[in-house]
C-alpha cells in the first residue's frame, strides 16, 4: 500500500518569495506521484505528475517538483509566489499496477502575503 | 469541452432524508471515481467504476451509501438515511484509461 505525508498543513509566504511545499511518499513499488491544486469552492486540478521519466517535473503556473528516491520525497516548488497561488495543494501517489488509484495527502493550505 | 458535471452544487437536508448526488463524467472517459472531502479525514476514495462496472467500493463507509453507474454518461451516489456526520463535499472525477484525473466542482452536503 502506498501513502503520502504532507509536512505542514499551513504554509505562508510573502509575494515574490520561494514556495516550498513538502511531500514524502511511502510505496512498495516505484510510484507515480502527483500534485493537485484546489481553489476555494472548486474541484482539484492537476499541477504536475511524475511517471518515472525525468525526475524534475515542470507543471503549470510555474510550479515544479523533483522526485528524489533516496529521500522518498516529491516536494513542490515555485521560485516566486504570486497572490493567485493561494490555494490548497495536495500531493498524491498511485501504484502503477493497480489501475492507478490515487491516494491523497492531507493537503497544505498556502497563504501568500502581500 | 464540458468538464465533469456534478449536481446539486449545494444540498441541505435533514437527518434521515435520502440524498442523491449526480455526476456526468467527461465523454469518452472509462473510469469514474467518487471522493468525499472533510476537514477531519481529507480526501477519501469511496468507490470507482471502470466501464460502468463498480471495481472497488471498499471506501464506502456504510450500507447507507450506494453508488450506481447505469450508463457511461451518468452516475449517482445515494445516502439513505442521511446523518449529520455525512456532511462533506463529495467529488466526482473521471479519466480515460491512465490519463489525467479530472474533478468536478463538488457537491457540498449539509445534513442537519
Amino acid at each position: 500500500a502506498q501513502s503520502v505525508t504532507q509536512l505542514g498543513s499551513h504554509v505562508s509566504v510573502s509575494e515574490g518569495a520561494l514556495v516550498l511545499l513538502r511531500c514524502n511518499y511511502s510505496s512498495s513499488v516505484p510510484p507515480y506521484l502527483f500534485w493537485y491544486v484546489q481553489y476555494p469552492n472548486q474541484g482539484l486540478q492537476l499541477l504536475l505528475k511524475y511517471t518515472s521519466a525525468a525526475t524534475l517535473v515542470k507543471g503549470i503556473n510555474g510550479f515544479e517538483a523533483e522526485f528524489k528516491k533516496s529521500e522518498t520525497s516529491f516536494h513542490l516548488t515555485k521560485p516566486s509566489a504570486h497572490m493567485s497561488d493561494a490555494a490548497e495543494y495536495f500531493c498524491a501517489v498511485s501504484d502503477p499496477g493497480s489501475a492507478r488509484q490515487l491516494t491523497f495527502g492531507s493537503g497544505t493550505q498556502l497563504t501568500v502575503l502581500p | 469541452d464540458a468538464g465533469v458535471i456534478q449536481s446539486p452544487r449545494h444540498e441541505v437536508t435533514e437527518m434521515g432524508q435520502e440524498v442523491t448526488l449526480r455526476c456526468k463524467p467527461i465523454s469518452g472517459h472509462d473510469y469514474l471515481f467518487w471522493y468525499r472531502q472533510t476537514m477531519m479525514r481529507g480526501l477519501e476514495l469511496l468507490i470507482y467504476f471502470n466501464n460502468n462496472v463498480p471495481i472497488d467500493d471498499s471506501g464506502m463507509p456504510e450500507d447507507r451509501f450506494s453508488a450506481k453507474m447505469p450508463n457511461a454518461s451518468f452516475s449517482t451516489l445515494k445516502i439513505q438515511p442521511s446523518e449529520p456526520r455525512d456532511s462533506a463535499v463529495y467529488f466526482c472525477a473521471s479519466r480515460l484509461d491512465v490519463g489525467e484525473l479530472f474533478f468536478g466542482e463538488g457537491s457540498r452536503l449539509t445534513v442537519l
